[in-house]
């Protein structure tokens, strides 16, 4: 089973810039997560998507930073403009379903973004 | 690629020994967490589970201990392996949906 894609793998910008990072999630998940990791911290939350709709977006700065899942699988997040603080890995996760207890979530690589 | 385990506590085993790894959860209303071990350049990948109505669960080389009195899980490793070393992050969430935010990671690194 292919896990899943992440692209680019690696981009540097400088601040002011935007970017925007893609997602293809494992076959059949209906549940897409996007996660910033912040190097030496934990994964923290940006958005979840359950097929085409957005389940919690508490956590991202939507000043700056959007997400769609448009057909309800492939999704990109974009940050516009970037800022220095913003140099992270995103990650992109998928499962299933939305109950963590019983859909276990599946990792891509990630997109490590440097903002100079 | 560059490593996530920077600025992380470090636990260092010999091989073959056991391995404990430790986590305080912050929210006395978690009652599902999760155990990820993230390798350098990788997403972090499920290792074991445990439910809030459970103290103890094992897998394969892998024992996770839930104390909710204290809010403190651990990650036991038996035998530790070279292919181990990674950083290790506990997960905590509410009712098995909505969430998980993640705590700091151990960076467990195996001497060979």
């Amino acid at each position: 089973e292919a896990g899943v894609a992440q692209s680019p793998r690696y981009k540097i910008i400088e601040k002011r810039q935007s970017v925007a990072f893609w997602c293809n999630p494992i076959s059949g998940h209906a549940t897409l997560y996007w996660y910033q990791q912040i190097l030496g911290q934990g994964p923290k939350l940006l958005i979840q998507f359950q097929n085409n709709g957005v389940v919690d977006d508490s956590q991202l700065p939507k000043d700056r930073f959007s997400a769609e899942r448009l057909k309800g699988v492939d999704s990109t997040l974009k940050i516009q403009p970037a800022k220095l603080e913003d140099s992270a890995v995103y990650l992109c996760a998928s499962s299933k379903g939305q109950i963590l207890s019983y859909n276990e979530q599946f990792f891509g690589p990630g997109t490590r973004l440097t903002v100079l | 690629g560059e490593s996530v385990g920077l600025h992380l506590p470090t636990l260092s085993v010999q091989e073959g020994d056991n391995s404990i790894i430790n986590c305080a959860y912050s929210n006395s209303a978690s009652d599902y967490f999760i155990w990820y071990k993230q390798e350098s350049g990788k997403g972090p990948q499920f290792i074991i589970d445990i439910r809030s109505n459970m103290d103890k669960r094992q897998g394969q080389r892998v024992t996770v201990l839930l104390n909710k009195t204290v809010k403190h899980l651990s990650l036991q490793i038996a035998a530790t392996q070279p292919g181990d070393s990674a950083v290790y992050f506990c997960a905590e969430n509410i009712g098995g949906y909505q969430k998980v935010t993640f705590g700091t990671g151990t960076k467990l690194q195996v001497i060979p």
